[in-house]
C-alpha cells in the first residue's frame, strides 16, 4: 500500500497553462506539506496544512494555491506557469499529536513539472 | 534568514569506509534534527534524528553526532555499501514548530564505489 501518492509523476506543460498535482495519505496524518525541490536538489517546504487549515506559507507566489479537501488530501494548483516552476514537487505528510520524534514527514514519489 | 548549511555537496568513499556529511545550523533555536536520505527518482525517506538532549545517536551502520554548543551535527555510515550511494540531507526543526516546518541543508551526493 502506498503511503503518499501522487498524482501525475510527470507533466509537461507549456507556459502560461494551469495545471493541477494531486496528493493523498493513508497513514491517518493530519498534517500535510508541499515541498519544490529545484535542479540542484535544493529541498524547499511552500505550504503546510493542519487539519485542513493553512498553517505555513513559505513566500510563495500566490500563482501557487493549494487546496486540502480533507485531512487525507493536498492538491496544488498552480496558474500561469512560468520556466522557474520547473522542479520535482515533493508532498508529505505527518502527525503532530505525540512523542515529536515519531513525528517523521512521510513523502510521496514526486511530480516532475517541466514548463516549456 | 534560518539556515542549515551541508558539506560536502558530493562525497566518494570505498565499499567498507566511513561517509561523514556535516551540517551546521545558525542563530536560531532548533530542537530536531533529522536526517533524510533520497534515491534518484524517490522521495526522502527519514534515516534516523536526533534531540539536542542527545549528543549520539546510533541506529545500525548510522550514527548522528550533534555538538550542540557549536550547533553542528554530522552523519556518519559506517562501513559504506553501494547501496547507500543516494542523497543525503539534514534538516532542523525550528522550536515551537512543532513539525510544521522542515529547514533542510543543500544535500550531499553520497557515490560508494564497489
Amino acid at each position: 500500500d502506498t503511503a503518499v501518492s501522487q498524482t501525475p509523476k510527470y507533466l509537461v506543460t507549456q507556459m502560461g497553462n494551469d495545471k493541477s498535482i494531486k496528493c493523498e495519505q493513508n497513514l491517518g496524518h493530519d498534517t500535510m506539506y508541499w515541498y519544490k525541490q529545484d535542479s540542484k536538489k535544493f529541498l524547499k517546504i511552500m505550504f503546510s496544512y493542519n487539519n485542513k487549515e493553512l498553517i505555513i506559507n513559505e513566500t510563495v507566489p500566490n500563482r501557487f494555491s493549494p487546496k486540502s479537501p480533507d485531512k487525507a488530501h493536498l492538491n496544488l494548483h498552480i496558474n500561469s506557469l512560468e520556466l522557474g516552476d520547473s522542479a520535482v514537487y515533493f508532498c508529505a505528510s505527518s502527525r503532530t499529536s505525540g512523542a515529536r520524534l515519531r513525528n517523521e514527514q512521510f513523502f510521496g514519489p514526486g511530480t516532475r513539472l517541466t514548463v516549456l | 534568514q534560518q539556515q542549515v548549511k551541508q558539506s560536502p555537496q558530493s562525497l566518494i568513499v570505498q565499499k567498507g569506509g566511513i561517509s561523514i556529511i556535516n551540517c551546521a545550523y545558525e542563530n536560531t533555536a532548533f530542537d530536531y534534527f533529522p536526517w533524510y536520505q533520497q534515491f534518484p527518482g524517490k522521495g526522502p525517506a527519514l534515516l534516523i534524528a536526533i534531540r539536542p538532549d542527545v549528543s549520539e545517536k546510533k541506529e545500525g551502520r548510522f550514527t548522528i553526532s550533534f555538538n550542540k554548543s557549536a550547533k553542528q551535527f554530522s552523519l556518519h555510515i559506517m562501513d559504506s555499501q553501494p547501496g547507500d550511494s543516494a542523497t543525503y540531507f539534514c534538516a532542523a526543526s525550528p522550536t515551537g514548530s512543532g513539525t510544521y516546518k522542515y529547514i533542510f541543508g543543500t544535500g550531499t551526493r553520497l557515490k560508494v564505489l564497489a
